[in-house]
C-alpha cells in the first residue's frame, strides 16, 4: 500500500524568503508524486507532478520539486515566497499501473506568511 | 471552463436524515472522484468511477454512504442516514486520464447536528 508523510504540520516564512516543504512516500515501485495547494475554503489546485524522466519538476506560481528516490522524498520548493503563498499544501502519491487511479494524500503542510 | 461543480456549497442536517450531494464533472473527463476531508482523518478517496462505473469504492466508511453516477455529466453521494461523526467536507474531482491532473470542486461543507 503507498503512503506519503509530510512531517510538518505548521510552517512560518518571512514573505521574501525561500521555502522548502518536505514530503516523503513509501511505494513499491516507480511512484507518480504530486503537489496540490488548497487556499482557506477552496478546493485543491494541482502545483506539480513527475511521472518519469528529469528529477527537478517545475510547476506553476514560481514552484519546484526534486524527486529523490535513494530518500524516497519529493520535496517542495520555492525561492522566494509571497503573502498569497500562505494556503495549505498537500503531497500525494499514485500508481504507475494503468487500472489504478487511486491519489493517497499526505496530512497537509499548513504555510503561514508573515511580512 | 466552468471546472467541476458542487451542489449545494454547504449543508446543516439532522442526524438520521439523509443527505445527497451531487457533482458535475469536467466534459469530456471520464474519471470522477469523491473525497472526504476531516482535521482528524485528512483527505481520503471513498470511491471512484470510470466511465461511469465504480471502480474502487474501499474507502466509503459504511453502509450508510453510497454513490451513483448515472450519466458522465452527473454523480450523488448519498448518506443515509446521516450522523454527525460524517460532518467533513466532501470534494468531488474528475480527471481526463491515467493519472492525469485530478481537477477538483470547491467542495460541499457538511455538518450533521
Amino acid at each position: 500500500a503507498q503512503s506519503v508523510t509530510q512531517p510538518d504540520i505548521h510552517i512560518t516564512v518571512s514573505e521574501g524568503a525561500s521555502l522548502e516543504l518536505r514530503c516523503n512516500y513509501s511505494y513499491g515501485a516507480t511512484p507518480y508524486l504530486f503537489w496540490y495547494v488548497q487556499s482557506p475554503g477552496q478546493g485543491l489546485q494541482l502545483l506539480l507532478k513527475y511521472f518519469s524522466g528529469d528529477t527537478l519538476v517545475q510547476g506553476i506560481k514560481g514552484f519546484e520539486a526534486e524527486f529523490k528516490r535513494s530518500q524516497s522524498s519529493f520535496n517542495l520548493r520555492k525561492p522566494s515566497v509571497h503573502w498569497s503563498d500562505a494556503a495549505e499544501y498537500f503531497c500525494a502519491v499514485g500508481a504507475a499501473n494503468f487500472g489504478n487511479e487511486k491519489l493517497t494524500f499526505g496530512t497537509g503542510t499548513r504555510l503561514t506568511i508573515i511580512p | 471552463d466552468a471546472g467541476v461543480i458542487q451542489s449545494p456549497r454547504h449543508e446543516v442536517t439532522e442526524m438520521g436524515q439523509e443527505v445527497t450531494l451531487r457533482c458535475k464533472p469536467i466534459s469530456g473527463h471520464d474519471y470522477l472522484f469523491w473525497y472526504r476531508q476531516t482535521m482528524m482523518r485528512g483527505l481520503e478517496l471513498l470511491i471512484y468511477f470510470n466511465n461511469n462505473v465504480p471502480i474502487d469504492d474501499s474507502g466509503m466508511p459504511e453502509d450508510r454512504f453510497s454513490a451513483k453516477m448515472p450519466n458522465a455529466s452527473f454523480s450523488t453521494l448519498k448518506i443515509q442516514p446521516s450522523e454527525p461523526r460524517d460532518s467533513a467536507v466532501y470534494f468531488c474531482a474528475s480527471s481526463s486520464g491515467h493519472q492525469e491532473t485530478q481537477y477538483f470542486g470547491p467542495g460541499t461543507r457538511l455538518l450533521v447536528l
